[in-house]
């Protein structure tokens, strides 16, 4: 059953933290993408990655970093210096950077 | 950076109504895609429309890019229907419009 993860569905975590969101795909695909959804607004890119051990920045990466160590993986971990870290966070995949990009269920983080 | 705005921002249908949302993109690009949230939270694709007309049972969708625009037609509304629309645009980067929130009442 081919398709994108994203654990856990709800996170919870004190303000400070570093927190790491997790995003898996047997898609087979190269591209992958992380983005951010704040209450009624569409969504805002963070980070993407065309290739393993590459990945470029969005508009909205500061607070935020990134690994692309194996084809299926793109983790996204949300350090302490993003201001408002609470969000909606969504982990999308292409078979490469301009085509169609399907999306996980999304990780809905609370920070207290 | 391109701007996407989408019309009208909400929109409350009786069910078995039709109706049409708008995406305008302020330049051009290479790729558009239409997508539904549905109350989870879950984007589900719709098209991948970067020009032409595509239809899929009561959706279908025309995008003329030379006047970049994107309309998404929904036939017979359901209230299954419900949820938000977003259009999003590729043209150095993916980027997302504010949503068309749909409401179908039975």
């Amino acid at each position: 059953d081919g398709g994108i993860t994203q654990s856990p569905k709800y996170l919870f975590r004190k303000e400070g933290q570093n927190v790491t969101l997790s995003c898996e795909q047997n898609l087979n695909h190269d591209a992958m993408y992380w983005y951010r959804q704040d209450p009624g607004q569409g969504l805002r890119l963070i980070y993407y990655s065309q290739i393993v051990n590459d990945f470029q920045k969005g508009d909205i990466a500061e607070g935020y970093s990134v690994s692309r160590e194996k084809k299926e993986s793109f983790p996204l971990t949300v350090t302490s210096a993003q201001k408002n870290p609470t969000a909606f966070y969504l982990c999308a995949s292409s078979i490469g950077r301009r085509y169609e990009q399907y999306f996980g269920p999304g990780t809905r983080l609370t920070v207290t | 950076g391109i701007q996407v705005e989408q019309s009208p921002p909400d929109l409350i249908l009786q069910e078995g109504a039709n109706s049409t949302l708008r995406c305008n993109f302020s330049d051009s690009v290479n790729n558009l895609q239409w997508f539904h949230q549905n109350p989870w939270g879950q984007l589900i694709n719709l098209f991948y429309i970067p020009s032409g007309t595509k239809q899929n049972g009561r959706l279908s969708a025309t995008t003329v890019a030379t006047e970049r625009y994107s309309l998404l037609y929904i036939s017979s509304s359901q209230t299954t229907d419900s949820g938000v629309y977003f259009c999003a645009v590729d043209s150095n980067d993916m980027r997302f419009g504010a949503g068309t929130r749909l409401t179908v009442k039975p």
